[in-house]
């Protein structure tokens, strides 16, 4: 199972939106809605953010939300704040008690 | 409150073999769908493998990588996970993270527990 692609880096201003793309195959993403995004600051553990493509745990701020379109999931960061500044992964159910994870974006809040 | 709490990590050499544990509280273990995930250092997030739960009938599966070295099991009694790694190489360095699984997402994540395999 390979791991789904990220793009490496994104950036944005405060106030700006900022959205990851997430590409995997018909095996993954485009084959069932179990896509979820992780925030990781640096030294501490993963947080869920986003899970089933487009729900939002509670607690986490409507600014995030999530999509998915073909084998292709996005997440979108919406009037950026100084401390969305992470590196975000994406995941999904892959088949067969499987799971993938994308090789992760680092934001920055410029 | 649910938490869970990654113990047992250490150093250990090439070929060796370690147990790490997790300690769950706020949930039974049988009861949920659990995975390992695991992160080298410096690197990305890697999904190790999961038990399914009690009422989903129980197996394991596990990412290539680690299929027919690692063991993942539970006890019931101590309301804990473990992880068994045999045959451990160089690159199964990384920070060891027991999760509860729900609707395709993880959800909370422990602190991990640091493994370390050098000679």
């Amino acid at each position: 199972q390979s791991a789904l692609t990220q793009p490496p880096s994104a950036s944005g201003s405060p106030g700006q939106s900022v959205t990851i793309s997430c590409t995997g195959t018909s095996s993954d993403i485009g084959g069932y809605n179990f896509v979820s995004w992780y925030q990781q600051h640096p030294g501490k553990a993963p947080k869920l953010m986003i899970y089933a493509v487009n729900k939002r745990p509670s607690g986490v701020p409507d600014r995030f939300s999530g999509s998915k379109s073909g084998n292709t999931a996005s997440l979108t960061v919406s009037g950026l704040q100084a401390e969305d500044e992470a590196d975000y992964y994406c995941s999904s159910y892959a088949g067969s008690d499987n799971f993938v994870f994308g090789n992760g974006t680092q934001v920055t809040v410029l | 409150e649910v938490y869970l709490v990654e113990s047992g990590g250490g150093l250990v050499k090439p070929g060796g073999s370690l147990r790490v544990s997790c300690e769950v509280s706020g949930f039974g273990v049988t009861d949920v769908y659990m995975n390992w995930v695991r992160q080298a250092p410096g690197k990305g997030l890697e999904w190790v493998g999961r038990i399914n739960s009690k009422t989903g009938g129980g197996a394991t599966n596990y990412a290539a990588p680690v299929k027919g070295r690692f063991i993942i099991s539970r006890d019931d009694s101590k309301n804990t996970l473990w992880l068994e790694m045999n045959s451990l190489k160089i690159e199964d360095t990384a920070l060891y993270y027991c999760i509860k699984e729900e609707i395709g997402g993880f959800d909370p994540w422990g602190q991990g527990i640091l493994v370390t395999v050098s000679s």
